[in-house]
């Protein structure tokens, strides 16, 4: 058990529709990053929150945006789904935002499923 | 930009085998580097890291040594398990003038041992 938790485990909805993917970071940790899985692309960052502020946007669609609250937990909100955007959802917890030697810890995943 | 690209797998092996998947990297500055391992189902797991050259990251009989001059990063165990079966991820963190610690992955690769 990483300490990150994600939910939920499985979301299946529509096309067109919005969903929202939590996330609760490791305690003590406060840089939340959400990363994409699918099998043509991969592993792809997707965007990274520091102590509530944005810190880095990586190959994240206008349609996807998130946001980490004052307690820390981080939302990734995803709308006008499309079928492309099936994939598995990791977010990622460190302690610190900016330090390259800095260990990510993996939450579990959210599989999503749009039909 | 920075990439990592991984050996192309299905790996398959007997147990007992000697085990190394490839790993390279084109980075600037000076990145850490690591080895997640995901089991079927599950998140991401760190299995090692190295955050210098020369370092040499270990962790459940896998070793990986950090070599600037080949920028590679290859994973060995002397001994496979059939519980070592799973994907394996090499994976850089931006240490460059970007101020995140993002993680940037290779395709992945898939051992599978058999008894």
């Amino acid at each position: 058990d990483s300490g990150v938790t994600q939910t939920p485990k499985h979301l299946i909805t529509a096309t067109g529709q919005r969903v929202t993917l939590r996330c609760s970071p490791r305690s003590g940790d406060l840089s939340v990053y959400w990363y994409q899985q699918s099998l043509d692309q991969g592993l792809q960052f997707l965007i990274q929150y520091y102590n509530g502020e944005e810190r880095a946007k990586g190959n994240i669609l206008e349609r996807f945006s998130a946001q980490q609250f004052p307690d820390l937990h981080s939302e990734l909100n995803l709308s006008s789904l499309e079928l492309g955007d099936s994939a598995l959802y990791f977010c990622a917890s460190s302690v610190a935002g900016g330090v390259h030697t800095d260990t990510q810890y993996f939450g579990p995943g959210t599989r999503l499923t749009v039909l | 930009g920075n990439s990592v690209t991984q050996m192309e797998g299905p790996v398959t092996l007997s147990e007992e085998a000697f085990l190394t998947i490839n790993c390279t990297y084109t980075a600037t500055g000076y990145p850490s580097l690591f080895w997640y391992v995901q089991y079927p189902g599950e998140g991401l797991q760190l299995l090692l890291k190295a955050t210098k050259a020369d370092d040499k990251g270990s962790n459940k009989g896998f070793e990986a040594t950090y070599r600037k001059e080949t920028t590679s990063f290859h994973l060995e165990k002397g001994s496979v398990q059939v519980s070592d079966s799973a994907v394996y991820f090499c994976a850089l963190s931006d240490g460059g003038s970007s101020n995140t610690g993002k993680l940037i992955f290779g395709q992945g690769t898939t051992l599978q041992v058999k008894p």
